[in-house]
């Protein structure tokens, strides 16, 4: 059973630019959320996707979007980049729509210069 | 509105020691509660997890005890090792609210040899 993968590692934009983040869940998870860790923060909620649809979403601009394909991997985009974007990038899957276990990858370093 | 409050921001315990980190909510519709651990450049890691209707839960040298009526829940780190070296994190759920998880702003644990 593999566990959730992130790519890249790591990331390095201009402000203004656009970027997309991938996650692939863990083996049997079809639910995977997208979370934003700043530096010496706890993670913050962005959105949750099931069945390929954002079925709920924290408080962050519609310029963080994102997309999950039917082997329940999942993107985040993040348009029109800003310095405040800079953080990690954290993506969690589970089992189930309202499973309680949820399981995160390693994450994806993202810095915007 | 910081949903779930932690605390310490950081301690130093020495090899052997017992390690209590405590968090704190208001919400009285969260209905789970995981501790998570994170090494620097990792994600986080679930570590163990109790729902409201236990006071206590122990897996090995962790304990989680919760006091529903306070809002309150804490882990207790026995016989803490310097490998526990890391940043734990305490989360909440909201299984009404599509299973988004809040998160405490995160304790760096710090066990000398």
């Amino acid at each position: 059973e593999t566990g959730v993968t992130q790519s890249p590692t790591h990331l390095i934009k201009t402000r203004g630019q656009q970027v997309t983040l991938r996650c692939s869940s863990q083996s049997g998870h079809n639910t995977v959320s997208w979370y934003q860790q700043a530096l010496g923060q706890g993670p913050q909620f962005i959105f949750q996707y099931y069945r390929e649809e954002e079925n709920g979403r924290g408080n962050f601009p519609p310029r963080f979007s994102g997309l999950q394909f039917p082997n329940y991997s999942s993107e985040l985009n993040v348009n029109a980049l800003e310095l405040d974007d800079s953080a990690l990038y954290l993506c969690a899957s589970s089992s189930r729509f309202g499973g309680a276990e949820q399981y995160f990858g390693p994450g994806t370093r993202l810095t915007v210069t | 509105q910081q949903q779930v409050k932690q605390s310490p921001q950081s301690l130093i315990v020495q090899k052997g020691g017992i390690s209590i980190i405590n968090c704190a909510y208001e919400n009285t519709a969260f209905d789970y509660f995981p501790w998570y651990q994170q090494f620097p450049g990792k994600g986080p890691a679930l570590l163990i997890a109790i729902r409201p209707d236990v006071s206590e839960k122990k897996e090995g040298r962790f304990t989680i005890s919760f006091n529903k009526s306070a809002k309150q829940f804490s882990l207790h780190i026995m016989d803490s090792q310097p490998g526990d070296s890391a940043t734990y994190f305490c989360a909440a759920r909201r299984s009404d609210n599509f299973n988004k998880f809040y998160f405490g702003s995160g304790t760096k644990l710090n066990v000398k040899p």
